[in-house]
């Protein structure tokens, strides 16, 4: 099983709609969470951190949920511009070394269509 | 703002031969990730330093080493290539590791011919 599992998509949905990616992550040692968006062929672009008490930016919404282990990402009022690949990303600490690791989801592609 | 800058953007190669990646993280920052990413795939963590000593490593084949410079550059070396190295290497960088977000850099487009 993935370290972090995420909806496949892809998402198809009209400009203006409200979308929600779904993430689940099995390590109970994650630290942080992120989602980041992918466009074709291009470096992962940092969207937003997660925290417990949920955060907002913009028309950009990521919840938290530690006990379920469970992290969501809202878009709402979808524009051209959203589509994209979403990357669900869990830093987790690997106690036996002391250091840290990046754990990418393998993303979620949603289309804004006119 | 100075972002992470990786050389070269783009880099052919022949089966067997020897390819140098390299990474300059962003100011200050002390931890560096390296990632392939191969079509349609997710990025897949090869290793990671923090203050210039390997952190972390992850599928990386033997065939590859890493280190970070006394500058926080770092480079990526990939020996006796094979076509299915061909991908997108990713090199981030972050402040604080495992308590800060990782910034990307552009990537590096290797094919294998």
């Amino acid at each position: 099983r993935k370290e972090v599992e995420q909806d496949p998509g892809p998402f198809n949905v009209p400009e203006g709609a409200t979308v929600a990616f779904n993430c689940t992550y099995s390590n109970s040692a994650s630290q942080s969470f992120f989602w980041y968006r992918q466009d074709c062929r291009k470096e992962p672009k940092l969207l937003m951190s997660v925290y417990s008490s949920g955060n907002e930016d913009g028309r950009f919404t990521a919840q938290l949920n530690r006990a379920s282990q469970y992290i969501s990402l809202l878009i709402r009022d979808s524009k051209l511009s959203d589509s994209a690949t979403y990357l669900c990303v869990v830093m987790v600490r690997n106690s036996g070394a002391g250091s840290y690791q990046l754990t990418f989801g393998k993303g979620t592609k949603l289309s804004v269509i006119p | 703002a100075a972002g992470v800058i990786q050389s070269p953007r783009h880099l052919i190669k022949e089966k067997r031969e020897t390819a140098t990646l390299k990474c300059y993280p962003i100011p200050r920052h002390d931890t560096v990730y390296w990632y392939q990413q191969g079509p349609g795939q997710d990025p897949q963590f090869l290793i990671s330093f923090y203050e210039k000593m390997q952190s972390d490593k992850g599928s990386i084949p033997d065939r590859f080493s890493a280190q970070q410079f006394s500058d926080y550059h770092s480079e990526l070396n990939m020996s006796s290539l094979e076509l299915g190295d061909s991908a997108l290497y990713f090199c981030a960088s972050s402040l604080a590791q495992g308590l800060a977000e990782a910034f990307f850099g552009q990537g590096t487009r290797l094919t294998v011919v």
